[in-house]
């Protein structure tokens, strides 16, 4: 079945230090991948997502690209502020983006918890 | 847009009792799903409703049950609870196919402790 497999945390950073939290993957054919972040009392919020081999996703500073070869999809973030502590987690979708076709439910990694100090 | 609502925020219960977890999902949204996500961990999928028809189900036992309502609010019941189901509940909509657009919306859950 499908899994999703993410850096351990606790993560603690300095403010302005770079980030990369890993994610791999197991899946059949070619999965939807994101990046959900959950901040402390809230629900999840989608981050960034990729739905083909290559494609990069984007937003807030954050980064990850989808990388079939590898079967990963490692956010990135150049400098983080004390705003993006939160937990991470990557996440996937077995189903087609375009057809529909197959379930729409994302199986999650165990996240990631990242802090980030001033 | 009201985003997802969810009701109750808390709730304790009594092993072996029935809860009804309950979801206002964002206007217009027309697919909801829940998912458990124990302490620690991430979440696990339970189920899905599409137009109020189920259309996916997670690794549950039958004691978790849903419905989705024509205003396409919906509910989560569970039966007989154990004290291995005290986790939180998530609630998340969309329009059609969450994999375009912004996907899912997730409400901020209802934090159910069994005692």
């Amino acid at each position: 079945g499908d899994s999703v497999t993410q850096m351990e945390g606790p993560v603690t950073l300095s403010e302005e230090a770079c980030l990369t939290i890993n994610c791999t993957y197991t899946a059949t054919g070619y999965p939807s991948l994101f990046w959900y972040v959950q901040y402390p009392g809230e629900g999840l919020q989608l981050l960034l997502k990729a739905t083909k081999a290559d494609d990069k996703g984007s937003n807030k500073g954050f980064e990850a690209t989808y990388r079939k070869e590898t079967t990963s999809f490692h956010l990135e973030k150049g400098s983080v502020q004390v705003s993006d502590s939160a937990v991470y987690f990557c996440a996937l979708s077995s189903a087609d983006a375009y057809s529909g076709a197959g379930s729409y439910q994302l199986t999650f990694g165990k996240g990631t918890k990242l802090s980030v100090i001033p | 847009e009201t985003g997802v609502t969810q009701s109750p925020t808390h709730l304790i219960k009594t092993r072996g009792q029935q809860v009804t977890l309950r979801c206002s999902s964002q206007s217009g949204h027309n697919t909801v799903s829940w998912y458990q996500q124990a302490l620690g961990q991430g979440p696990q999928f339970i189920f899905q409703y599409y137009r109020e028809e189920e259309n996916g189900r997670g690794n549950f036992p039958p004691r978790f049950s849903g419905l989705q309502f024509p205003n396409y609010s919906s509910e989560l019941n569970v039966n007989a609870l154990e004290l291995d189901d005290s986790a939180l509940y998530l609630c998340a909509s969309s329009l059609d196919s969450p994999l375009l657009g912004y996907g899912y919306t997730f409400g901020s859950g209802t934090r159910l402790t069994v005692v």
